[in-house]
């Protein structure tokens, strides 16, 4: 099985210009979610989905939107770029909605830069 | 708020030798979950090793192994035998109800 996949691998960004990025697990995993991680800040949760068509709010939710129509999918957007928003993008998921029992199985990463 | 702390940046340790990065974290709650994730240059994190806070006995996987101290707040990942496919930057984290905090990672040389 794949896992989870990530798209694009990397990607140079206007600022001002909007932004989807893609995340896809093949695991069935209910919960998914996505971080940030910047250079001596570590990884920072943006978003995150307990299941399918539920989501919540992280630590640093603010110029991101998200989306979970379904098990497999949950696309990071962002709708209008700046270049503090440059950063790498972890996806994740878990199998259990149970936050606090459950083990995350990360994404590759994308890299963003918002110029 | 809970927080998570490492506070050795970077470490360096001889191949097959041991290593301890150090992680301590605050947090008034009772009933919580603990991490160490591995980072290699492949960018992708990995699980390392877990431990629930109810459990007194360390966790252990492989040459892996934690010293969970909970009166204490800390919880440290032990590398025994270290190998060059260590080397990697560790991140501990912290997770409860709907939080995951990590800490800034300690990035570990293995020395040939």
């Amino acid at each position: 099985t794949a896992g989870i996949t990530q798209a694009p691998t990397s990607q140079i960004l206007a600022a001002g210009r909007s932004m989807t990025l893609r995340c896809t697990q093949d695991m069935r995993h209910n919960a998914m979610y996505w971080y940030r991680q910047d250079l001596g800040l570590g990884l920072r949760l943006i978003h995150y989905s307990n299941t399918a068509g539920t989501t919540g709010k992280g630590e640093v939710p603010d110029g991101y939107s998200v989306s979970r129509a379904n098990t497999d999918d949950f696309p990071l957007t962002l709708a209008s770029a700046v270049p503090s928003q440059t950063s790498v993008y972890f996806c994740a998921s878990s199998d259990s909605p149970a936050f606090y029992t459950d083990t995350q199985y990360f994404g590759p990463g994308t890299r963003l830069t918002v110029l | 708020a809970q927080t998570v702390t490492q506070s050795q940046p970077e470490m360096s340790v001889q191949e097959a030798e041991t290593v301890t990065l150090s992680c301590t974290y605050d947090t008034s709650e009772s009933d919580y979950y603990l991490f160490w994730y591995k980072q290699p240059p492949s960018r992708q994190m990995i699980l390392v090793i877990r431990q629930e806070a109810y459990k007194q006995q360390n966790a252990t996987e492989n040459r892996f192994s934690v010293n969970f101290q909970k009166a204490a707040k800390s919880f440290s990942l032990k590398i025994s035998d270290s190998q060059l496919g260590d080397a990697a930057m560790y991140f501990c984290a912290y997770r409860n109800d709907d939080k995951i905090i990590f800490g800034k990672g300690t990035r570990l040389h293995i020395l040939p």
